[in-house]
């Protein structure tokens, strides 16, 4: 099946530094990356669509300036979380849209710790 | 942005019990609907993807069925077991091509 990597896997930063999280599709084109983050005890939450070579399209209450979204290709999106604070810390977990219907793949999510 | 109901929120059943929760959702613009197990802090697992009014998938002791005219997709679990205890989203996909979670149902199976 397809492959989505994440890097990294767990991060713990000082608060007010940048964070880069990195998604890729190992072994397919995704014209379409997504960006969840889960809140305590609650389920994945939406946070961007990322589409390859447009900017990305942010759900409502989550600020763009904070949360950078590139997709510079077909394989790779990131996500920069500035000026980190601690209520930042979360698990985030990326997918990616293969061409074709209906396929989503699931990274293995990256653990970010804001001190 | 597509509106997604699960029940119940949370599910306690004994080793051997079989048990189902519901995922409801517009009807309207409907294209496909995935049904996840999710184990907090991990990716989630893609269990079924469902596209036709009268689908039905079944993985092992897992089936679903979906009903897209009323807006619900049903999960089953036959004989449950400790290690079926998770979180259960389902994921619809509109017509804008965005999939939505639903809050889940957390199931814990008790030996």
């Amino acid at each position: 099946g397809a492959v989505v990597s994440q890097h990294p896997s767990r991060v713990i930063c000082k608060s007010g530094t940048s964070v880069k999280i990195e998604c890729r599709s190992l072994d397919f084109q995704a014209t379409t990356m997504f960006w969840y983050r889960q809140f305590p005890k609650q389920s994945l939450m939406l946070m961007a669509t990322s589409n390859e070579g447009s900017k990305a399209t942010y759900e409502q209450g989550v600020e763009k300036d904070k949360f950078l979204i590139n997709h510079a290709s077909l394989t790779l999106s990131t996500l920069t979380v500035t000026s980190a604070h601690p209520e930042d810390s979360s698990f985030y977990i990326c997918s990616a849209h293969r061409l074709g219907p209906y396929e989503q793949y699931f990274g293995p999510g990256t653990r970010l710790t804001v001190t | 942005i597509l509106n997604v109901e699960q029940s119940p929120q949370s599910l306690h059943v004994q080793e051997g019990d079989s048990t189902n929760f519901t995922c409801s959702f517009p009807s309207s613009n409907f294209y496909a609907l995935h049904w996840y197990r999710w184990e907090t802090a991990k990716s989630p697992e893609a269990l079924f993807v469902m596209t036709l009014n009268g689908d039905e998938k079944k993985k092992g002791r897992i089936s679903a069925t979906l009903n897209t005219k009323e807006g619900y997709s049903y999960l089953y679990i036959k004989g449950s077991q400790p290690e079926d205890s998770a979180t259960y989203l389902c994921a619809p996909l509109g017509s804008g091509q965005n999939f939505v979670f639903g809050p889940g149902t957390r199931l814990s199976v008790l030996p």
